[in-house]
């Protein structure tokens, strides 16, 4: 079984402040982690993934992600906060092995930025 | 532009009926899947199919139920709604299992 879990529903942080969202997985193997956002009335829209490789992940409009096996994590992550980033934000996961291919998702994070 | 096109966007239906939705790719994915999203649950997956002919149940599929009619078409049917299925549904899909999912623009669908 895969799993995931955003333990923060609602994160708020002011503008030009870092911003962390948190994200932590359980799989039996090697997982492929994802990041999507959603705005409001629009469907998810991918930000970045782990596949393999080097543990810090850059993805679109400047957010990053740092992958570590040691803590099943995959914390989202950017330097500076703009107010266009309040969002809703989804980390997910895939097993990278075996016939299911599906992603199982956490239950979303609420971004506001504040100005 | 290519992508994941559902329809409707929005429904209205009375307990009892039935509909459904519709969802087409023209990416050439093998790969769809239904997702319904609720507050404060993320997205639950309801059905899946791995590829053209093949479909399997998913978190939640009682009171569904699809159809992969060909390599670009997944629908999902609801036969009897009930207002425990007012939710907005997702379409998505994807080729490699390295590759993240391509979503819908989504159904906004409410039962009375």
């Amino acid at each position: 079984a895969q799993s995931v879990a955003q333990p923060e529903d609602q994160v708020n942080v002011a503008e030009g402040n870092p911003l962390t969202v948190k994200c932590t997985y359980s799989v039996s193997g090697n997982p492929y982690l994802f990041w999507y956002v959603q705005y409001p009335n629009r469907g998810l829209q991918f930000l970045l993934k782990y596949i393999t490789g080097d543990n810090l992940v850059k993805g679109s409009y400047g957010f990053e992600a740092e992958f570590n096996k040691s803590q099943t994590s995959f914390h989202l992550k950017k330097p500076s906060a703009l107010v266009s980033d309040s969002a809703l934000y989804f980390c997910a996961v895939r097993i990278s092995s075996g016939s299911a291919r599906q992603l199982t998702f956490g239950s979303g994070t609420q971004l506001t930025v504040l100005p | 532009n290519a992508g994941v096109t559902q329809t409707p966007k929005f429904q209205v239906l009375k307990t009892g009926q039935s509909m459904t939705l519709q969802c087409a790719q023209d990416m050439n994915h093998n790969s769809m899947y239904w997702y319904r999203q609720d507050p404060g649950m993320g997205l639950r997956l309801i059905y899946y199919s791995a590829s053209e002919g093949t479909t399997d149940k998913g978190e939640v599929p009682n009171g569904y139920n699809v159809s992969r009619l060909n390599k670009r078409e997944f629908s999902l049917r609801l036969e009897s709604a009930a207002p425990s299925q007012t939710s907005v549904y997702f379409c998505a899909s994807s080729e490699e299992r390295t590759d993240g999912y391509t979503f819908g623009s989504g159904t906004r669908l409410t039962v009375v």
